[in-house]
């Protein structure tokens, strides 16, 4: 059982934008800035897009957004296309030298 | 541009034992904490373990605590994963990722497939 919560599927029509959660607690997500966001297409390799709850990597979309209430965190992407579908996974410092994901969330381009 | 190439994945038996590797290249590998991740088929990604860049601190999931040894040869820029006692539950493909347990983790390689399997 993954520690952190997130819905199994979200949904969007291009151009519209779409939240997936990712619910902890306070010894996670609640606890620490150490939130990620990675997404991952069939087949490939986690590739990240936000760090430290609300940073991004070069190289990431603006239409990307990271933040981060209590002990859930969400991931917004703005402006959907086509090439967004893809599994996203939320991970977190978990504290006692652990890191937790999320069970991931299929998001897909309607 | 940074690259991680793990390699050394297979069918094992229960019981049996492994060694993964993950060539890094285009970095200046000695300077970084290197994590282990794998992803069972269909499922979701789970933490392995990380190491510092000096090898002075090296953490686990409890799943493989006791079981699995992470090390590092920082001349040869190759990160190991040395998988003893395996289990049918270890099946999954093993990633390398360039970043440790609380730093990011921004370059993953492409990931070897390791099946535990009689």
């Amino acid at each position: 059982q993954p520690a952190l919560t997130q819905p199994p599927s979200a949904s969007g029509s291009p151009g519209q934008s779409v939240t997936i959660s990712c619910t902890g607690t306070s010894s996670d997500v609640g606890g620490y800035k150490s939130v990620s966001w990675y997404q991952q297409h069939p087949g490939k390799a986690p590739k990240l897009i936000i760090y430290d709850v609300g940073m991004r990597p070069s190289g990431v979309p603006d239409r990307f957004s990271g933040s981060k209430s209590g002990d859930t965190a969400s991931l917004t992407v703005s402006g959907l296309q086509a090439e967004d579908e893809a599994d996203y996974y939320c991970s977190s410092y978990a504290g006692s030298n652990t890191l937790v994901f999320g069970g991931g969330t299929k998001l897909t381009v309607l | 541009e940074v690259q991680l190439l793990e390699s050394g994945g297979g069918l094992v038996q229960p019981g049996g034992s492994l060694r993964l590797s993950c060539a890094a290249s285009r970095f200046a590998f000695s300077s970084f904490s290197m994590t282990w991740v794998r992803q069972a088929p269909g499922k979701g990604l789970e933490w392995v373990s990380s190491i510092s860049d000096k090898s002075d601190t090296i953490y686990y999931a409890d799943s493989v605590k006791g079981r699995f040894t992470t090390s590092r040869d920082n001349p040869k820029n190759t990160l190991y994963l040395q998988m003893n006692s395996l289990r049918a539950e270890d099946t999954a493909v093993y990633y390398c990722a360039k970043g440790g347990l609380i730093t990011i983790k921004d370059y993953w390689g492409q990931g070897t497939l390791v099946i535990v399997s009689s």
